[in-house]
């Protein structure tokens, strides 16, 4: 998974509280993003970053905060998880932005009861 | 592993045959396109890509035709394997929203039958 990894693996929890998903990689990759899938929707781009501190919205945004304080990590965060947010959750890296390829981490299935 | 969809398009093919996988896109401003491999519990993998100044591309065992007339893209495989076996996604860059930003098509699965 090209240096990339994903904590935790799976995760439940109840509606209301608050979820922080992280991604880590090795690469030294100047971009990052945060995707969700989920049946018939393929991949979603949710929030992604350019550089430390350096952070944007992507199509599905709302519900979700992200912070990059280091170049190796990514932080998503769900303030008040919703059942909505059920879904897996990959973080992807890359060199050149969305114009370019991307490798994927492992995945985070998250289940919000 | 993580269920990547329950009602995909499937492609099942013998082992040792060639698989065509399809893939219609929506923007004719579309400048770069990408093929992912999933298979079951992973992430996305890297297969193969293209930009939209070419109409095909070769890599190992893998072809990518570009047809921008119609707005389509094909992934070719040449003697699949029993390792084939995943959800095949395209997806196609555009400038949107003030950044770029790659769309991703819902998949087809490839089923290789020995």
């Amino acid at each position: 998974d090209a240096g990339i990894t994903q904590s935790p693996r799976h995760k439940v929890t109840e509606t209301g509280t608050p979820v922080t998903l992280r991604c880590h990689q090795t690469e030294n990759h100047r971009y990052m993003y945060w995707y969700r899938q989920d049946p018939g929707h393929g991949l979603r781009l949710i929030h992604y970053s350019y550089g430390v501190k350096d952070t944007d919205k992507g199509e599905v945004s709302d519900g979700y905060s992200v912070s990059r304080s280091k170049t190796e990590d990514f932080l998503l965060t769900l303030e008040s998880a919703t059942s909505s947010q059920t879904s897996v959750y990959f973080c992807a890296i890359g060199d050149l932005g969305q114009g370019d390829e991307q490798y994927f981490g492992p995945g985070t299935r998250l289940t919000v009861t | 592993g993580e269920s990547v969809g329950l009602h995909l398009p499937t492609l099942s093919v013998q082992e040792g045959d060639n698989s065509i996988i399809n893939c219609a896109y929506s923007n004719s401003a579309s400048d770069y396109f990408i093929w992912y491999k999933q298979e079951s519990g992973k992430g996305p993998q890297f297969i193969i890509d293209i930009r939209s100044n070419m109409d095909k591309r070769q890599g190992q065992r893998v072809t990518v035709l570009l047809n921008k007339t119609v707005k389509h893209l094909s992934l070719q495989i040449a003697a699949t394997q029993p390792g084939d076996s995943a959800v095949y996604f395209c997806a196609e860059n555009l400038f949107s929203g003030g950044y770029n930003k790659l769309i991703f098509g819902a998949g087809t699965r490839l089923a290789v039958h020995p």
